[in-house]
Formats: C-alpha cells, structure tokens, sequence
C-alpha cells in the first residue's frame, strides 16, 4: 500500500513564502503531483516531479527527492486567493498487472493566508 | 475545448438504494479515473477506465461499479448504499500517459 504524510494545516502571512513538506511510503512510485483545492471546488493540477530536483511554474515550485521519499511545494508572493488544500499525490503503477497508473492522494494541508 | 463535467451536483439517497453518478471527459481524453473524497480527507482512487474497460483499482467493495463509452464518458455505479458512502465523488480524464489529471466539480452523495 501507500502512505503520504503532510501537514494538516499551515497559516502565513500575505506576501510571504510558505513550503508545504511530503513523505511518502509507496512501492511502484513513479512520481509526486501537487493538487490545489478551494472550498467547494474541484482540484486543480499544479505540478509534477518524476525526477529529483526543483520544478517551477510561476510563483510556484515544487521539489523532490526519490532517495529520502520527500517532496515540498513551495508558494512565494502568497495571495488570499491561495488559501486553498494542498493535496500530494503519489504516482504509482497500478498492482493489477494492467500496466496503469493511478494517484494516492495524502489528507491535504489546509493553508490559510492572512493579512 | 469542453472540460470535465458531471451530473448530477448533489444526490440524496437511502440505505440500500442504488445510484448512478455521470461524468463527462475533457475533449481528448480517452482515460477516466474516479474518486470518493470524504469530508477533510483527500481524494480516494476507486477505479479507472481507459477504453472501455476498467484497468485499476483501488481498496473498493464489488458493490462500487462502472463503466465507460466509446464517447469516453463514464458512470460510477454504487449498489446498496451505506451511510458511510456519503461523501464528494470526483471523475477525473487524463490521457492514458498524462502526468495531469483535469478534474470535475463532483456530486456531493448524501446516504441517510
């Protein structure tokens, strides 16, 4: 099976930088989405890491390392609009043999930006 | 260029009963994947469809069905409903490689 660890809420300011961590525990693991959810809203697809190393988009940047089973998703220049759930998700192989691939998503941190 | 859609936005069902929820894909896209996401906690992968047939499956019972049309739109079937079954459900399509999967605003189930 799998296991994804993140926080379960975060706060900071407008502005600032904040970086939300994420272990996982996986077998098949091929690679570590971001998703964004607003209240009452849809997840969003923001990034995707298969290799280590630093991806960005925008104010946006995610980083992952295979060897230590960790990535983050680091915002900058936070707005209000980007109080939303964060939500890791692992990409594995589907176990069935069908050669798919499907995405374990961890709980979601709740990140709450202030003024 | 259509994204994903689903019907309908909120259900109210009985123990016991029967439903069956739609999700229409993103243009383009031939794989469907669908999730049951409880109130606070994140998405859980129930199955996918790519072409027709279902090729994964997550730590559902048989009681939780579906199917997909040559159109590439999808139902999810759940057979005798548990309140434990209240909660968002969630279709997402993607292409069958795609690293991104584009998500639809959900039906919200009610089981009383």
């Amino acid at each position: 099976g799998q296991s994804l660890e993140q926080p379960s809420e975060v706060t900071a300011v407008e502005g600032a930088i904040v970086q939300i961590n994420c272990t996982y525990q996986t077998s098949g693991f091929y690679g570590l989405s971001w998703y964004q959810q607003h209240d009452g809203g849809a997840p969003t697809f923001l990034s995707y890491n298969a290799l280590d190393g630093l991806e960005e988009t925008g104010r946006f940047s995610s980083f992952l390392s295979r060897s230590d089973s960790y990535g983050y998703l680091l915002l900058q220049e936070l707005q209000m609009k980007d109080s939303a759930s964060y939500f890791c998700a692992v990409r594995v192989l589907d176990d069935s043999g069908a050669g798919s691939y499907q995405l374990t998503f961890g709980k979601g941190t709740k990140l709450s930006v202030i003024p | 260029e259509t994204g994903v859609t689903q019907s309908p936005t909120h259900l109210i069902k009985t123990r016991g009963q029967q439903v069956t929820l739609r999700c229409s894909s993103q243009s383009g896209h031939n794989t469907v994947s669908w999730y049951q996401q409880a109130l606070g906690q994140g998405p859980q992968f129930i199955f996918q469809y790519y072409r027709e047939e279902e090729n994964g499956r997550g730590n559902f019972p048989p009681r939780f069905s579906g199917l997909q049309f040559p159109n590439y739109s999808s139902e999810l079937n759940v057979n005798a409903l548990e309140l434990d079954d209240s909660a968002l459900y969630l279709c997402a399509s993607s292409l069958a490689q795609g690293n991104e999967q584009y998500f639809g605003p959900g039906t919200r189930l009610t089981v009383t």
